[in-house]
């Protein structure tokens, strides 16, 4: 079974805050990393992406991502009340086209 | 453009009928995915077809489950006999070549 794991939380973080999400995930064949971003009763919403190792940053969220270490991460900077969500770590392998998923990790953002 | 379509939104049934979900994906995407979401167990893949062909459907959790894509513009995802372990949200998601999935509003099934 190959695992994406990711802290469940919640993670509790003051409006203008860093908040740091983080996932680590076990085939090391995997190629391409997703974040995802889902509201209570909503669809998951696409925040980022990633393949290669380092950094990459869009707005306010950076994504980073250490292959020998099987670990990614999320950086969102001056979190609002709105960022306030479950964020799903997803992970790609090369041997197949599907994305798996972790469980994901409740945020919340406080005024 | 507009973005998956899935129905019904919402399906509340009895155990032993069946249930069939609907869903049309971003047109031009080449790639379908069917999952399901549980409190306990997170995002399950189910199936997922390219080009219309089903490529892997290990995770089907049985044989009640059963999906189709009769063309480039439509999927269905069916459950027959329906069970109250079946009560799940069901996400189809369409994919263009770059990978990245975009997902549904959902189907919320609930099996009394």
């Amino acid at each position: 079974q190959k695992e994406v794991e990711q802290n469940s939380g919640p993670l509790s973080v003051p409006e203008g805050a860093i908040a740091s999400l983080n996932c680590t995930y076990s085939d090391r064949g995997s190629q391409s990393f997703f974040w995802y971003r889902q509201y209570s009763g909503k669809s998951p919403e696409l925040i980022m992406f990633i393949y290669s190792n380092g950094d990459k940053e869009d707005g306010r969220f950076t994504a980073q991502l250490n292959k020998a270490s099987q670990y990614v991460s999320l950086l969102i900077r001056d979190s609002q009340p709105s960022d306030s969500a479950t964020y799903l770590c997803a992970v790609r392998s090369n041997s197949g086209y599907a994305l798996n998923f972790g469980k994901g990790t409740s945020l919340l953002v406080t005024p | 453009d507009a973005g998956v379509i899935q129905s019904p939104r919402h399906e509340v049934t009895e155990m032993g009928q069946e249930v069939t979900l609907r869903c049309k994906p971003i047109s031009g995407h080449n790639s379908l995915f069917w999952y399901r979401q549980t409190m306990m167990r997170g995002l399950e893949l189910l199936i997922y077809f390219n080009n219309n062909v089903p490529i892997d459907d290990s995770g089907m959790p049985e044989d009640r489950f059963s999906a189709k894509m009769p063309n480039a513009s439509f999927s269905t995802l069916k459950i027959q006999p329906s069970e109250p372990r079946d009560s799940a949200v069901y996400f189809c998601a369409s994919s263009p070549q770059t990978g990245e999935l975009f997902f549904g509003e959902g189907s919320r099934l609930t099996v009394l």
